[in-house]
C-alpha cells in the first residue's frame, strides 16, 4: 500500500530563516509521482510541484527548492528566506502510475508558521 | 482561465438527510476527483471520474456516490448523512492523462448536525 509520512506536524520559525519540510513515502510501484501542495487559511489547495519517479533532479523555483532521493524514499521541500506569506499547511502527496495516477495519497501535512 | 469552482461553499444538514455537491472543472480538463478532508483523517480520496466514467474509487461506504456529465462537471452525493460526514469536500480537476497535476477548488464545508 502507498503511504506518505510527514513527521513534522508543526514548524514555527522567524521570518527570513530557511526551513525544510520532510516527506517520506512508501510504494511498491516503479512508476509513481510525487507532489507538494500548499493550503493557506482560505482552504484551497495550491499546487506547487510534481515529480515523477524517473526524474531525480532537484528543482529550484525562486525561494522554493525540492530534494528528491529515491534511495531514502524522500521528497523534501525547502523554503529559503521564509516570509510571513509562506505560513500555511503543506502537504506531500503520492500517486501511482497508470490510470491510478489521479488517486493522490496525502501525508498528514505540516503546519508552517512564519513569525515576523 | 477560470479555476475549479464548487457550489455551495457552505452547507448545514441534519443527520439522515442527503446532500449533493457540485464541481465545475477548469475548461478543457476531463478528469474530476473528489477528496474529503477532516482533522482526524486528513485528506482522503473519494473517487475520480473521467469521460463520465468512474475510473478510481477510495475506501468509502456506498453512501458516497458521484457522477460526471458530458461537459465534465461533476456532482457527488452523500445519502443518509452521519455526524462523521462533517468535513471539507474538495474537488480537483486535471487534464485527464495520467501524468498531469490536479488543481483544487475552494471546497464545500459540510456540517452535519
Amino acid at each position: 500500500a502507498q503511504k506518505v509520512t510527514q513527521a513534522q506536524t508543526e514548524i514555527s520559525v522567524v521570518e527570513k530563516e530557511d526551513v525544510t519540510l520532510d516527506c517520506v513515502y512508501e510504494t511498491r510501484d516503479t512508476t509513481y509521482y510525487l507532489f507538494w501542495y500548499k493550503q493557506p487559511p482560505s482552504g484551497e489547495l495550491v499546487f506547487l510541484i510534481r515529480r515523477n519517479s524517473f526524474d531525480e533532479q532537484n528543482e529550484i523555483s525562486g525561494r522554493y527548492s525540492w530534494n528528491f532521493q529515491k534511495s531514502t524514499s524522500s521528497f523534501n521541500f525547502t523554503i529559503t528566506a521564509s516570509q510571513v506569506v509562506d505560513s500555511a499547511v503543506y502537504f506531500c502527496a503520492l500517486s501511482e502510475g497508470g490510470q491510478g495516477a489521479q488517486k493522490l495519497v496525502f501525508g498528514q501535512g505540516t503546519r508552517l508558521t512564519i513569525n515576523p | 482561465k477560470a479555476g475549479v469552482t464548487q457550489t455551495p461553499r457552505y452547507l448545514i444538514k441534519t443527520r439522515g438527510q442527503q446532500v449533493t455537491l457540485s464541481c465545475s472543472p477548469i475548461s478543457g480538463h476531463r478528469s474530476v476527483s473528489w477528496y474529503q478532508q477532516t482533522p482526524g483523517q486528513g485528506l482522503q480520496f473519494l473517487f475520480e471520474y473521467f469521460s463520465e466514467t468512474q475510473r478510481n474509487k477510495g475506501n468509502f461506504p456506498g453512501r458516497f456516490s458521484g457522477r460526471q456529465f458530458s461537459n465534465s462537471r461533476s456532482e457527488m452525493n452523500v445519502s443518509t448523512l452521519e455526524l462523521g460526514d462533517s468535513a471539507l469536500y474538495l474537488c480537483a480537476s486535471s487534464m485527464g492523462s495520467v501524468v498531469y497535476e490536479q488543481y483544487f477548488g475552494p471546497g464545500t464545508r459540510l456540517t452535519v448536525t
